[in-house]
């Protein structure tokens, strides 16, 4: 198993440029976040999904969109980056709402500019 | 709300025993979880209390009290790798507290 994958690893955005970033998972798990991570700030929840097809909003949803189509991936959309959006994203995963143990992709440094 | 408070730096000494507490607000909890990150690195899942007491997993121990919506890590017999940031997080979203740093000193 890869577990949860992402790309790109590292990225520059210039103002306003919209942009995807992929995570994918192949331990067929049903939940899956995205999280960002600045400094001192923790990791925050912008999106998560319960399953193919449904996802909600966290805690830092605007500026953002996600969709699910599959139990594999769950990419984020930037839609009009902003230099608040620089920042480190991870991608979790889990088997289901009910399971705690959560599984990190290798996160995605995005600047921009 | 949601939010979860923890000290920002915790420095200990090699060998020795450090507690890490956090404190949640309790409106819609169902649990306490635990997580470690080192830099540049992606957070690991450590331990997850769901009632009341002590979960233990090797070094690593977890405690939650929920009449008094607190809880703590205890990492025993340091070493220099667990030098990192340690995170609670709660509810079935799983949402983080902001982390504290753990120095280790030899």
């Amino acid at each position: 198993n890869a577990g949860v994958t992402q790309t790109p690893k590292f990225q520059v955005l210039k103002t306003g440029q919209s942009m995807t970033l992929q995570c994918a998972q192949d331990m067929n798990h049903e939940y899956m976040s995205w999280y960002r991570q600045d400094p001192g700030m923790g990791l925050r929840l912008i999106h998560y999904s319960v399953g193919a097809g449904i996802t909600d909003q966290g805690e830092v949803p605007n500026g953002y969109n996600v969709s699910r189509s599959t139990t594999e991936d769950f990419p984020l959309r930037l839609l009009s980056a902003a230099p608040s959006q620089t920042s480190v994203y991870f991608c979790a995963s889990r088997v289901g709402q009910s399971s705690y143990e959560q599984y990190f992709g290798p996160g995605t440094r995005l600047t921009v500019t | 709300g949601q939010s979860l408070e923890q000290p920002s730096e915790v420095t200990a000494v090699e060998g020795a025993i450090v507690q890490i507490n956090c404190t949640y607000q309790t409106s819609g909890f169902y649990g306490l979880s635990w997580y470690q990150q080192h830099d540049g690195g992606a957070p690991t899942f450590l331990s997850y209390n769901a009632l009341d007491g002590l979960e233990e997993t090797g070094r690593f121990s977890s405690f939650l009290s929920r009449s008094d919506s607190y809880g703590y890590l205890l990492l025993q017999e340091l070493q220099m790798k667990d030098s990192a940031s340690y995170f609670c997080a709660r509810d079935d979203k799983i949402i983080f507290g902001k982390g504290t740093r753990l120095h280790i000193l030899p």
